[in-house]
């Protein structure tokens, strides 16, 4: 089965614009995760999509935010990027209602100049 | 507050020797943990789960409650399992959808 897969694979920014990434999940997956791997603080929660809603959300600011389309695929939009929202962004996806097991994309590297 | 804790940044071992990476957490509530690793230049992956009890690529893990500890054992390392081992933990009571990870500790397995 294809993976998660996301895009771009690296985005290059200045402060103050605005960045979206983007993630398609696994067929047949309906939640999709979106977490922020900053550079010595580990994987942090982001967001939460399942059937097109929010479920839950980290503790972000609400800069952060994003959607998830009918076809289950999620944007995450960034606006008015800051130095510190430099990171790689991952996304993962899991069957409906579940983070048993959840299938990672490759995530996309952000860097805000 | 939730928090996992995974003390060693590095293990470095020879191949043949045990292996025990470990994984402390602090929850109130009824956690549910899971072991990810990421091989190089691969996605990050499950491993295992603690309610799965199983034991994959001979890796096991078991909960300890009463040291609110799961560490990750293998009693022969493998220049394979040369990875970024993380630990994780979820309620297990509500589905919140958010995993809490440790910081990840890499495991180097000499030859």
């Amino acid at each position: 089965e294809a993976g998660v897969t996301q895009s771009p694979t690296h985005l290059i920014k200045t402060r103050g614009q605005q960045a979206t990434l983007r993630c398609s999940p696994i067929s047949g997956h309906t939640s999709v995760y979106w977490y922020q791997q900053a550079l010595g603080l580990g994987l942090q929660f982001l967001l939460w999509y399942d059937e097109g809603e929010e479920r839950n959300r980290g503790n972000f600011p609400p800069r952060f935010s994003g959607r998830q389309f009918p076809n289950y695929s999620s944007e995450l939009n960034v606006n008015a990027l800051e130095l510190e929202d430099s990171a790689l962004y991952l996304c993962a996806s899991s069957r409906e209602l579940t983070n048993e097991k959840l299938f990672f994309g490759s995530g996309t590297q952000l860097s805000v100049l | 507050a939730q928090r996992v804790t995974q003390p060693e940044k590095l293990l470095s071992v020879f191949k043949g020797a045990p292996v025990e990476l470990k994984c402390n957490y602090s929850y109130s509530g009824s956690p549910e943990l899971f072991w990810y690793v990421q091989y190089s230049r691969q996605r990050l992956q499950l491993l295992l789960r603690h309610i799965s009890r199983e034991s994959i690529k001979g890796f096991t893990a078991d909960l300890n409650k009463g040291e609110t500890s799961f560490h990750l054992k293998k009693p022969f390392a493998q220049e394979e399992d040369s990875a970024m081992y993380y630990c994780a933990l979820s309620d297990g009571s509500s589905n919140t959808g958010k995993l809490i990870f440790g910081q990840g500790t890499t495991l180097q397995v000499k030859p």
